[in-house]
């Protein structure tokens, strides 16, 4: 059993970089979701999926993209990486938009 | 934004101690569930809520739905250092997003 599965498990980045982290869930579950986790802070989402070429906007989308074109993969894009994005991001999906089923996480750092 | 307050943000307790941890809010949720995160790993769910006045038990863990449905808590009984970690509390789906807590992290100690 797979899961949610996250790569890379670190990285880090130079202010500026580019990079996509991916997730792929084997659970055929319609509803994804990414969130960063930042000390304290609790896990805030920053985009969600309802499906396969659904994509809306969470409350911290700055600085991110995403995109849905399969059920299993939904990619996180940050482009012109900033300090301010060092952080823990997970990745989660669910069956039902209700029971959520994250993955390992990928800790990010940009210096 | 809604926001959820946990606490107390930390706890420190011996084995064989009961506790009980409080997620608050001033926002109105359809369900809350609860999270219990390691180190290094994702989340987990333990249990989700949905009913006002709601009590859910998994084994020495209870949870409770406050009655206006804007708060809960969890209680464990006799914890065990198997408990260590960060507990969450999410409330939602509003719009499909769901709130977490910052959490309290709970260290057991043998």
């Amino acid at each position: 059993n797979a899961g949610v599965t996250q790569t890379p498990k670190f990285r880090i980045l130079k202010i500026g970089q580019s990079m996509t982290l991916q997730c792929t869930q084997d659970m055929n579950h319609n509803y994804m979701y990414w969130y960063r986790q930042d000390p304290g802070m609790g896990l805030k989402l920053i985009y969600y999926s309802v499906g396969a070429g659904i994509t809306d906007k969470g409350e911290v989308p700055n600085g991110y993209n995403v995109s849905r074109s399969t059920t299993e993969d939904f990619p996180l894009r940050l482009e012109l990486a900033a300090p301010s994005q060092t952080s823990v991001y997970f990745c989660a999906s669910s069956s039902n938009g209700l029971e959520q089923y994250f993955g390992p996480g990928t800790r990010l750092t940009v210096t | 934004t809604q926001l959820l307050e946990q606490s107390p943000q930390f706890l420190s307790i011996q084995e064989g101690e009961n506790l009980t941890v409080y997620c608050n809010s001033s926002s109105v949720f359809s369900s809350l569930q609860w999270y219990r995160q390691e180190p290094g790993e994702g989340p987990v769910l333990l249990v989700t809520v949905v009913t006002g006045g709601e009590v859910k038990k998994l084994k020495r863990l209870t949870f409770q739905f406050g009655d206006a449905r804007k708060d809960s808590s969890l209680h464990i009984t006799a914890a065990q250092p198997g408990d260590t970690g960060l507990y969450l509390c999410a409330g939602g789906p509003s719009g499909n997003q769901f709130y977490f807590g910052t959490g309290t992290s709970l260290t057991v100690i043998p």
